[in-house]
């Protein structure tokens, strides 16, 4: 079956700018993660959705950040006015259910470039 | 704030031999613990896990030992193969929590030399 994935693979862009970020979870999954990997570190969560709903938003850097997942299976993360520091590769995970014991799908992730 | 620490940046192995990944991690609400695996331009994959009410699990080739006291994790590979040769991520999930909020460390390059 088909795994997560995430549109666009590669994105650039001028700071500034506003950038959204694309994540198709594994189908019927209702647990959605975001997770941002900056060079030579390992994922930072981001955001998590149960549903439609984001259950916990509390790794989001600050208010230029935002996410949805207004139907309950693809999400969109929204990065408003970008700056350098948002260059980083966004990852976006689903699982069956939310607990601490069901497997995170990865996708390949969204390579972000902010000149 | 590092909550978990991989202090190896790499590692290199012969194939067959063992291969040994550490972990430690600061925050005692830490009750879950997680290895994943990443190749260049894919998302990471799930390798093995371990409760805080174990000390072992193994899986195949794969074993990960536990030591509450010490707050430390490692992950053990035998034999070492060619295709382990990737990224390992040890990652941790806090004790309360009704879903799945990893904390991850800053990785371990393993190289496997055939």
């Amino acid at each position: 079956g088909a795994g997560v994935s995430q549109t666009p693979s590669n994105k650039v862009t001028e700071k500034g700018k506003y950038v959204e970020l694309r994540c198709d979870p594994i189908s019927g999954h209702t647990a959605l993660y975001w997770y941002r990997q900056s060079l030579g570190q390992g994922p930072e969560f981001l955001i998590y959705f149960q549903g439609t709903g984001a259950a916990d938003d509390s790794g989001l850097p600050n208010d230029r950040f935002f996410a949805v997942r207004p139907e309950g299976s693809v999400s969109t993360l929204k990065i408003q006015r970008t700056e350098r520091g948002d260059s980083a590769v966004y990852l976006c995970a689903s699982s069956p259910l939310p607990g601490p014991a069901d497997t995170q799908y990865f996708g390949p992730g969204t390579r972000l470039t902010v000149l | 704030d590092q909550q978990v620490k991989q202090n190896s940046p790499s590692l290199s192995v012969q194939e067959g031999r063992i291969s040994i990944l550490n972990c430690d991690y600061t925050n005692s609400m830490f009750d879950y613990f997680l290895w994943y695996k990443k190749y260049p331009a894919e998302g990471p994959t799930f390798l093995i896990s371990i409760s805080s009410i174990k000390d072992k699990n193994e899986d195949g080739r794969f074993t990960v030992f536990l030591n509450k006291s010490a707050k430390h994790l490692s992950l053990h590979i035998v034999p070492s193969q060619p295709g382990d040769s990737a990224v390992y991520f040890c990652a941790a999930n806090a004790g309360g929590t009704s879903y799945g909020k990893l904390t991850f460390g800053q990785g371990t390059i393993l190289t496997v030399h055939p």
